[in-house]
């Protein structure tokens, strides 16, 4: 049973427009919720993230949401660029115990210049 | 250099042998992880430790065993290799008493299981 869901597996964006990557969880102990970026043939690597005492979380060009109520969140990129294309890894803990990230299947971000 | 490292980067293994996947951190992180990734699947924990001297199971652990004898190092060992096994392995580690949780991720080892 998936705890973590990435629904789309792919998306494209034209450069400059927005990209919305979405993220479901259904563990309501979820209390920390992070986003992942992975290029090929690198390791993940920590992009932004949110407590689930806020429901926004702000830093540059990258913008997460959090639903608490629909158990939803997402990474939205404005404005996109082509140096943004790679696989987008959602995770959730409950901090409480050291849980460890569960993580989502990803969805693979491509911006078209 | 800070941060971790996994060696080798790549292995082609024949079925039914032994291999040891290597990751050390130098960031004095307390917690430590494996993971595999396969096309459609995502991440998925293999083994974990929380902290030097003990280890846990994650969400795929049958075939695979861990040790943590210090901080620093966490091998990953494959008793007798099988097909199903192959696949992109790494290695993270995180600061717990940070209380967010954020592991960094190792460049990984892809290991082909013949």
């Amino acid at each position: 049973d998936q705890q973590v869901k990435q629904n789309s597996p792919s998306l494209s964006v034209q450069e400059g427009r927005i990209s919305i990557l979405n993220c479901d969880y259904t563990n309501s102990m979820f209390d920390y919720f992070l986003w992942y970026k992975k290029y090929p043939a690198e390791g993940p690597t920590f992009l932004i993230s949110i407590s689930s005492i806020k429901d926004k979380n702000e830093d540059g060009r990258f913008t997460v949401f959090l639903n608490k109520s629909a158990k939803h969140l997402s990474l939205h990129i404005v404005p996109s660029q082509p140096g943004d294309s790679a696989v987008y890894f959602c995770a959730a803990t409950a901090r409480v115990g050291n849980t460890p990230l569960v993580f989502g299947k990803g969805t693979r971000l491509s911006v078209i210049a | 250099i800070a941060g971790i490292t996994q060696a080798p980067t790549s292995q082609i293994l024949a079925a039914g042998r032994r291999m040891t996947l290597r990751c050390t951190q130098d960031m004095r992180h307390n917690a430590m992880y494996w993971y595999r990734q396969d096309l459609g699947l995502g991440l998925r924990l293999i083994h974990y430790s929380n902290t030097a001297g003990t280890t846990g199971k994650g969400e795929v652990p049958d075939g695979y065993s861990v040790s943590r004898a210090n901080t620093d190092d966490f091998p990953l060992t494959l008793a007798s290799a099988v097909p199903s096994q192959t696949s992109v392995y790494f290695c993270a580690s995180s600061d717990v008493s940070s209380g967010n949780n954020e592991q960094f991720f190792g460049p990984g080892t892809r290991l082909t299981v013949l």
